[in-house]
């Protein structure tokens, strides 16, 4: 019940494309949804948030879209760019909770 | 702002020998803690977290330990290294009502 799930493992993108990650919860007490990206040799670098009030966040062309029902979120990368190649970490964690629990990650390339 | 320091970059170190990797948190009071460690091309595994000076929980039983002496410094140690502790090892922390902030991380590769 503390795990969060992620999807795909790997992903290969064309230049300009849409990139989308997915990412199912099971815990209800979960009420912050951060994603992460992260470069080789580097740590995770938080990239955008949502709360479940809201169905979906956007940040120039990253957009988180929120299910609270289906207990489902993802990340979609718009126009996507060889510079966004990159691993890519959903997470959840419960208001007062000590831990973020972190999907499996997706490896993002976006070729030129 | 906060930043968090963490060192050193990168390390190899022969089996048998001790670890200690430090990390410091500037710019904020009493984190909350964490170690992670990343196997290549894996995800992140919570290795330890801190939620106050002298207060370690670990996720994982294995050949490391952790101490927080002060109240923004977190350290991983080992007696003696394997050669299955090779990894990236992460350092965040997070404060009551922000998300979790990474160090820049230790490559360290047991020989």
């Amino acid at each position: 019940q503390q795990q969060v799930k992620q999807s795909p493992q790997s992903l290969i993108v064309q230049k300009g494309g849409i990139s989308i990650i997915n990412c199912a919860y099971e815990n209800t007490a979960f009420d912050y949804f951060p994603w992460y990206q992260q470069f080789p040799g580097k740590g995770p670098a938080l990239l955008i948030a949502i709360r479940p009030d809201v169905s979906e966040k956007k940040e120039g062309r990253f957009t988180i879209s929120f299910n609270k029902s289906a207990k489902q979120f993802s990340l979609h990368i718009m126009d996507s760019q060889p510079g966004d190649s990159a691993t890519y970490f959903c997470a959840a964690r419960a208001t007062g909770g000590f831990k973020t629990i972190f999907g499996a990650g997706t490896r993002l390339f976006v070729k030129a | 702002s906060q930043t968090i320091h963490q060192w050193p970059a990168t390390l190899v170190q022969p089996v048998g020998s001790p670890l200690s990797l430090e990390c410091t948190v500037e710019g904020t009071s009493n984190p909350n803690l964490y170690w992670y460690r990343q196997a290549a091309g894996r995800g992140l595994q919570l290795l330890f977290y801190s939620v106050g000076i002298g207060q370690i929980s670990s996720e994982v039983p294995q050949n490391l330990s952790a101490s927080r002496p002060q109240d923004r410094q977190f350290i991983l140690s080992s007696k003696k290294l394997l050669l299955s502790d090779s990894g990236f090892y992460l350092c965040a922390w997070r404060g009551e009502y922000t998300e979790a902030f990474f160090g820049q991380g230790t490559r360290l590769t047991v020989v």
